[in-house]
């Protein structure tokens, strides 16, 4: 069964304090990992997708890296409207998403 | 460009009552996705439609649940008769083609049953 792990389950920065939110997974036949923020009372946003691992992508202050196993969301010199639930998903073939439970990033200034 | 549309944001009844959630996706996706999102928790698929076409309802609960989309456009997502445990977000989410394809989703609608 395909399975999504996040980590942290919260956490909180300050301000410039850079940090990375993990996403470890189990898939047979890995076919995307997507990353989403959301935020309070909205659905998902959509952010990155990787699709092999080695593959990195990056807007703004975030930066997105897949392996074998996982996948890290890079958060460099946050600001507070960094602040979100960041939720991970995976596909495997033309399966659904299978998310994780997300990371709830607080940054204060 | 419109985002993926839902109606109503708020919606509060009490147990046994019926509800419906309605769902306008972006144009042009013939894919669209119905998901439940509990609190705390990330958002788990209940049907997926191609087209007119419900490919996937594994996980729609169907003694009380039911969805269309007619005309492979709109859909209406219903459950009759609620329960208490159905009190959850409701997200709708929508992709250019098939499974694969990123998916886009809309603010959700709120459900509380009392």
């Amino acid at each position: 069964e395909d399975q999504v792990t996040q980590s942290p389950e919260a956490l909180r920065l300050q301000e410039g304090e850079s940090s990375s939110l993990n996403c470890s997974y189990t898939v047979s036949g890995l076919r995307g990992l997507f990353w989403y923020r959301q935020d309070p009372g909205k659905g998902p946003e959509f952010l990155f997708t990787l699709y092999s691992a080695g593959e990195e992508k990056e807007k703004e202050r975030l930066k997105a890296t897949l392996t074998k196993k996982e996948s890290f969301l890079h958060i460099t010199a946050p600001k507070p409207e960094d602040s979100a639930t960041y939720l991970c998903a995976v596909q495997a073939g033309f399966q659904k998403l299978v998310f994780g439970t997300g990371t709830r990033l607080l940054v204060s200034p | 460009e419109a985002g993926v549309v839902q109606s109503p944001r708020y919606k509060i009844i009490e147990k046994k009552q019926p509800v419906a959630f309605w769902c306008n996706p972006i144009s042009g996706h013939n894919t669209l996705y119905w998901y439940l999102q509990n609190l705390g928790q990330g958002p788990e698929l209940l049907i997926r439609y191609e087209n007119e076409e419900a490919v996937d309802d594994s996980q729609l609960p169907k003694d009380r649940f039911s969805a269309e989309r007619l005309k492979g456009v709109d859909s209406t997502l219903k459950i009759q008769p609620a329960e208490l445990g159905d009190s959850a977000v409701y997200l709708c989410a929508s992709s250019v083609a098939g499974a694969g394809e990123t998916q886009y989703f809309g603010p959700g609608t709120r459900l509380l049953v009392l």
